[in-house]
């Protein structure tokens, strides 16, 4: 168990709907990072938060957004869902000092998102 | 553009043999590499790093080697045991980064 939660486990919708997906970070870590890993692919980076503020950007869609907050959970936003949208979503989380490096991160266990 | 490969997609591997997975870069930024090793159902779990600084990192029966010259890492595991059958990804940072760059996996299958 790595300490992160992550909430649905799955979720099945439509296209054109709009999920949020949840993620609770480990005991005393400041950054979240969101990844997708579609297919039997790597994990893409999507977005990391650091104490409640967006530091990176991957390939995230603009239908998608993310928020961190004061509790520092966050929530992935994901709007419009298309077919492609269907796809494992990683959320993880590391002990980051302010402006310093990424290295360890600590995953969760994912929500499968199925969008029919 | 896949700065970080994993050109074997799996391995089959006999109980008790060395498993060796391989992953190639092309990114000279990256000075920090990760093994994440990956269950069905389960998120990835962190197993082994290594700094830029280094060529070879040691955890039980875990051994990462890092060769810059030719932006390449391995990750040993000897004995091999059933418990090992899982996806490994390999992934890169660098300072600053704010993110982790991952290879697309390795699917190894550890035989009786």
């Amino acid at each position: 168990d790595s300490g992160v939660t992550q909430t649905p486990k799955h979720l099945i919708t439509a296209t054109g709907q709009r999920v949020t997906l949840r993620c609770s970070p480990r005991s005393g870590d400041l950054s979240v990072y969101w990844y997708q890993q579609s297919l039997d692919q790597g994990l893409q980076f999507l977005i990391q938060y650091y104490n409640g503020e967006e530091r990176a950007k991957g390939n995230i869609l603009e239908r998608f957004s993310a928020q961190q907050f004061p509790d520092l959970h966050s929530e992935l936003n994901l709007s419009s869902l298309e077919l492609g949208d269907s796809a494992l979503y990683f959320c993880a989380s590391s002990v980051d000092i302010a402006g310093g490096s990424t290295y360890e991160q600590y995953f969760g266990p994912g929500t499968r998102l199925t969008v029919t | 553009d896949q700065q970080v490969k994993q050109n074997s997609p799996s391995l089959s591997v006999q109980e008790g043999r060395i498993s060796i997975l391989n992953c190639d870069y092309t990114n000279s930024m990256f000075d920090y590499f990760l093994w994440y090793k990956k269950y069905p159902a389960e998120g990835p779990t962190f197993l082994i790093s290594i700094s830029s600084i280094k060529d070879k990192n040691e955890d039980g029966r875990f051994t990462v080697f890092l060769n810059k010259s030719a932006k390449h890492l391995s990750l040993h595991i000897v004995p091999s045991q059933p418990g090992d059958s899982a996806v490994y990804f390999c992934a890169a940072s660098y300072q600053g980064a704010q993110k982790l760059v991952f290879g697309q996996g390795t699917r190894l299958t550890i035989n009786p």
